[in-house]
This record gives C-alpha cells, sequence and structure tokens, in this order.
C-alpha cells in the first residue's frame, strides 16, 4: 500500500508556482520522501527527494514540514511540459525495502 | 541524469507467441533493475526485482515463469513475456538503481497482444 495521499488533480496557470501537496503521516525516521512525474505514455521521471531538510534543484523545491508528516514540492514556474502526473512516495535510502511503491498520484493540468 | 533505455518501445504480437523487452542503463552500472506494468488510467504496478546474476523477485500475483526475468549484467535485464495474451496487453517500464541511489525509469514498452 501507498503511504501518501495526494489529491487526484490539480490545475495551474502557465508561468504561475505550482505547488503539490502530500501527506506522509506514517513517514519512518530512516525514510525520504522522493518526488518522480510521468508524462502521458513516458517513464517516470525523477524530480527531487528530501530527508528532513527542504531541497532545491534545476526541476522543483521540496518543502518538508517539520514533523515531516507532510511535503510540498514547488515547481516555480510552471509550463505546459509540467502537465503530469506528479507522485510523492517514501522510501528508505537503503535496506531491502527500498522499491518505489506508485499511489494514484496528482494529476497536474498547466493551462495556457 | 543516468540514462535508461527500452527496447522495442513498441511491439504488437499474436496471442500464444513470446515477445521479450530489454532495457539497458546506458551511463552506469546498476546493481538493481526493477520491472512495473501499467494499465490505462492507472498507476505503475511493480512485478518484480532484478539484481545482477541472481534471480528476479517477483511480486505477489505475478507468474515467475510467465514473466521471465533474466539480469545479466549490470547494465542489461530482459523480461520475456511467455505465450501472450489480450490481458497482456499493457506498457511495461523498467528502472535501474545503483546502490543506495535514485531509481532511473525507461521510457516504456507498449504491448498490444492480438
Amino acid at each position: 500500500d501507498a503511504k501518501t495521499t495526494q489529491p487526484p488533480s490539480m490545475d495551474c496557470a502557465e508561468g504561475r508556482a505550482a505547488n503539490l501537496p502530500c501527506n506522509h503521516s506514517t513517514i519512518s525516521g530512516n525514510e525520504y520522501v522522493y518526488w518522480y512525474r510521468q508524462i502521458h505514455s513516458q517513464g517516470p521521471q525523477y524530480i527531487i527527494h528530501g530527508l528532513k531538510n527542504n531541497e532545491t534543484n534545476e526541476m522543483a523545491s521540496l518543502i518538508i514540514t517539520e514533523d515531516r508528516k507532510s511535503s510540498t514540492l514547488i515547481l516555480p514556474h510552471a509550463t505546459l511540459r509540467d502537465t503530469a502526473v506528479y507522485y510523492c512516495i517514501v522510501r528508505p535510502l537503503s535496506g531491502s525495502a527500498r522499491q518505489l511503491t506508485f499511489g494514484s498520484g496528482t494529476q497536474l493540468t498547466v493551462l495556457p | 541524469g543516468a540514462v535508461v533505455s527500452q527496447h522495442p518501445s513498441w511491439v504488437i504480437c499474436k496471442s500464444g507467441t513470446s515477445v521479450k523487452i530489454e532495457c539497458r542503463s546506458l551511463d552506469f552500472q546498476a546493481t538493481t533493475m526493477f520491472w512495473y506494468r501499467q494499465f490505462p488510467k492507472q498507476s505503475l504496478m511493480l512485478m518484480a526485482t532484478s539484481n545482477e546474476g541472481s534471480k528476479a523477485t517477483y511480486e505477489q500475483g505475478v507468474e515467475k515463469d510467465k514473466f521471465l526475468i533474466n539480469h545479466a549484467s549490470l547494465t542489461l535485464s530482459t523480461l520475456t513475456v511467455t505465450s501472450a495474451h489480450p490481458e497482456d496487453s499493457s506498457f511495461y517500464i523498467c528502472s535501474a538503481q545503483r546502490e543506495n541511489a535514485e531509481q532511473y525509469f525507461g521510457p516504456g514498452t507498449r504491448l498490444t497482444v492480438t
């Protein structure tokens, strides 16, 4: 079972920031929060991951709450090409349970 | 990021035949490769996990004799769908992972069984 909860869909205006929430209230101390996205009919693409500190890379920012029970993926300037299903996944960094379990994700639609 | 390829990108086969799908990590050595299946409008479902040189570990409900996985090297894994039937039609996606690193996914293979 997926250990995360995400809204099924969101819209965002092109050029605006897209903020995608994720709840992971049962996350364990050794589990990281990973974000992937899947554009239609393609394989998933890794975006970012974090443990407890906020993270930023060239694609996005990840904000994790202090209690680690939720997080937000931020696409600072959404483009039409960011339309995809975004998956929030928790998994340990090492050990035998490192497989990715995909939930339903959030369908982000960027509107022109 | 790391690049993972799959071949073919799509395949149509007749019922009862077998189909082989290749997954390659192009610029890194993958200690572990994973195979997923995705039906229309559904999420990815893990089928099996394979480590180079050892037998694959299959998820519950996935028939190991039907979905043969070979992980012969650190850059290549193959999935063979044996005696394919229309209900096996799906989008098959592999991923590759270095030790304690992120998984990188291939572009997927669309299998249609007629």
